[in-house]
């Protein structure tokens, strides 16, 4: 069975800082993994991605993610935080076996809020 | 141009009356979604469609069916609205229903059920 456990419903941080928002997958197969963000009333848009490929992922607007399998960990992480990054960021996880079906498991999200 | 469109992005309506709500996508892909979001943001599919066949059938009462005319439009029609029902409705398509496909999402259609 596949999950996504968020670890972290809210994140707040000053602009400037670092940010982390952490996710733990559990997969009984080899995932793919995906970070999605969702500003206020818009649809999600994907921000990166996993596929067996290299293990620190890089997105769009300055994010990367590290896949660690020894941790069943994807973290996001961004070095310096900008006002245009509030917003809701989920985690997902994809069975990689075809005949799933592309069926993908989201995490309850995290809110991520940045101070002045 | 936009690539995943739903309409309306507001809907409100009583209990018990049945109401609809579109999608299209302009960008060429097999695969569309429906996907319910709740009070509290959390995702959930419901339906998908590759090439207007449904493929994923979530336990979704029967009250809400999908059709897919094309492979670019994806529409819900919903029978006997319920309180419960409430929530931000999203379409997406992807170029392929296996895994690592990415998913591009409208901007979501927003029902209150009065």
């Amino acid at each position: 069975a596949q999950s996504v456990t968020q670890l972290d419903s809210h994140v707040s941080v000053s602009e400037g800082t670092p940010v982390l928002l952490r996710c733990n997958y559990s997969s009984s197969y080899s995932p793919s993994l995906f970070w999605y963000v969702q500003h206020p009333n818009k649809g999600l848009q994907l921000l990166l991605k996993y596929t067996s490929a290299a293990t620190l992922v890089k997105g769009i607007n300055g994010f990367e993610a590290e896949f660690k399998k020894s941790e069943t960990s994807f973290h996001l992480t961004k070095p310096s935080a900008h006002m245009s990054d509030a917003a809701e960021y989920f985690c997902v996880v994809s069975d990689s076996r075809g005949s799933t079906l592309g069926r993908l498991y989201f995490g309850r999200g995290t809110q991520l809020t940045v101070w002045p | 141009d936009t690539a995943v469109s739903q309409t309306p992005k507001y809907l409100v309506t009583q209990m018990g009356n049945d109401k609809s709500i579109k999608c299209e996508q302009n960008l060429g892909h097999d695969t569309m979604y429906w996907y319910k979001q709740d009070s509290k943001k959390f995702l959930k599919i419901m339906f998908s469609y590759n090439n207007k066949e449904l493929i994923i059938n979530e336990t979704v009462p029967n009250r809400f069916s999908p059709k897919s005319p094309d492979k670019a439009h994806l529409n819900l029609h919903i029978n006997s609205l319920e309180l419960g029902d409430s929530a931000v409705y999203f379409c997406a398509s992807s170029q392929a229903i296996t895994a690592g496909g990415e998913l591009f999402f409208g901007e979501g259609s927003r029902l209150t059920v009065l």
